[in-house]
C-alpha cells in the first residue's frame, strides 16, 4: 500500500523563477493538502484540493497555486520566487467525508532553495 | 492571537521516563479535532494520536496518550517509557469546524524532545 509520495525531493530555484511541486496522495484517498514549513517552525496549511477544486486555502499569496488531477495527484506551483519561499513543502492526503480520526497522511516533502 | 501554543521549545529526558509535551489551544467552534505528529530529522511527519472534542475519554495509542482538559483548553501528549527512537520534533496541531477531511490543520511550533540514554 503506496504511502504518500512527492516529487523532487530538493530542488534550488532562483529569485524570480517558478517552481512546480508534485504529489501523490495514499491509494484511496481523495484529498490532498499542501503545507509550508519554515526551518524552525511547524507547517503552514497552504491550500486543499477536492474533486479537482481548491476547496479551501490557508493566508498564502496569489503566487500560490494549485490543481488536482482526476487520479487525485495534486501540483502546488509557485510563481515569482522569492527568498522566503525557501522551506520544506509537505503534502498530506485524506479521505473526504471520513470523521473519526480524520487523518492526514503526510509525504516525505520537497525542500525548496530559492537563491 | 496564536492558536496553538507549545512553550517547550527544548526537552531532554532520560530514557525510560515518562515524557509530558504541552499544548494549549484556542478555538471558539464547538466540534474541532486535535492531533499530535512526530517529525524525525528525515522531514516526514508521522501521525502519533487524535483527540475529537467530543469525545469523553482520553485518547490512547501504544504508548502515547493525549490527556484532553477541554475546559482549560489543553492537549499535552504523554509518552510512557521513552526510548533513543523518540528524539524528534513534536508538533501539536488542530483542525476546527465539522471535519470529514475539509479542512487544513494548524500546527503549534513544536518541542524538540531529545532521549537521553
Amino acid at each position: 500500500d503506496a504511502g504518500v509520495t512527492q516529487s523532487p525531493t530538493h530542488l534550488i530555484k532562483t529569485r524570480g523563477q517558478q517552481v512546480t511541486l508534485r504529489c501523490s496522495p495514499k491509494s484511496g484517498h481523495d484529498t490532498v493538502s499542501w503545507y509550508q514549513q519554515a526551518l524552525g517552525q511547524g507547517p503552514q496549511f497552504i491550500f486543499q484540493y477536492y474533486e479537482e477544486e481548491e476547496r479551501q486555502r490557508g493566508n498564502f499569496p496569489d503566487r500560490f497555486s494549485g490543481h488536482q488531477f482526476p487520479n487525485y495527484s495534486s501540483e502546488l506551483n509557485v510563481n515569482a520566487l522569492l527568498l522566503g519561499d525557501s522551506a520544506l513543502y509537505l503534502c498530506a492526503s485524506s479521505l473526504s467525508g471520513l470523521i473519526e480520526k480524520d487523518e492526514q497522511y503526510f509525504g516525505p516533502g520537497t525542500r525548496l532553495t530559492v537563491t | 492571537a496564536q492558536k496553538i501554543t507549545q512553550t517547550q521549545p527544548g526537552m531532554f529526558v532520560q530514557e525510560k521516563e515518562a515524557v509530558t509535551l504541552d499544548c494549549t489551544y484556542d478555538t471558539s467552534d464547538q466540534s474541532y479535532g486535535l492531533f499530535w505528529y512526530k517529525q524525525p530529522s528525515s522531514g516526514e511527519m508521522i501521525f502519533l494520536i487524535y483527540q475529537g472534542s467530543y469525545d469523553e475519554q482520553n485518547a490512547t495509542e501504544g504508548r502515547y496518550s493525549l490527556n484532553f482538559q477541554k475546559a482549560r483548553k489543553s492537549a499535552n501528549l504523554v509518552i510512557s517509557a521513552s526510548q533513543l527512537g523518540d528524539s524528534a520534533m513534536y508538533f501539536c496541531a488542530m483542525r476546527e469546524g465539522g471535519g470529514g477531511g475539509a479542512d487544513g490543520l494548524t500546527f503549534g511550533k513544536g518541542t524538540h524532545l531529545i532521549i537521553q540514554p
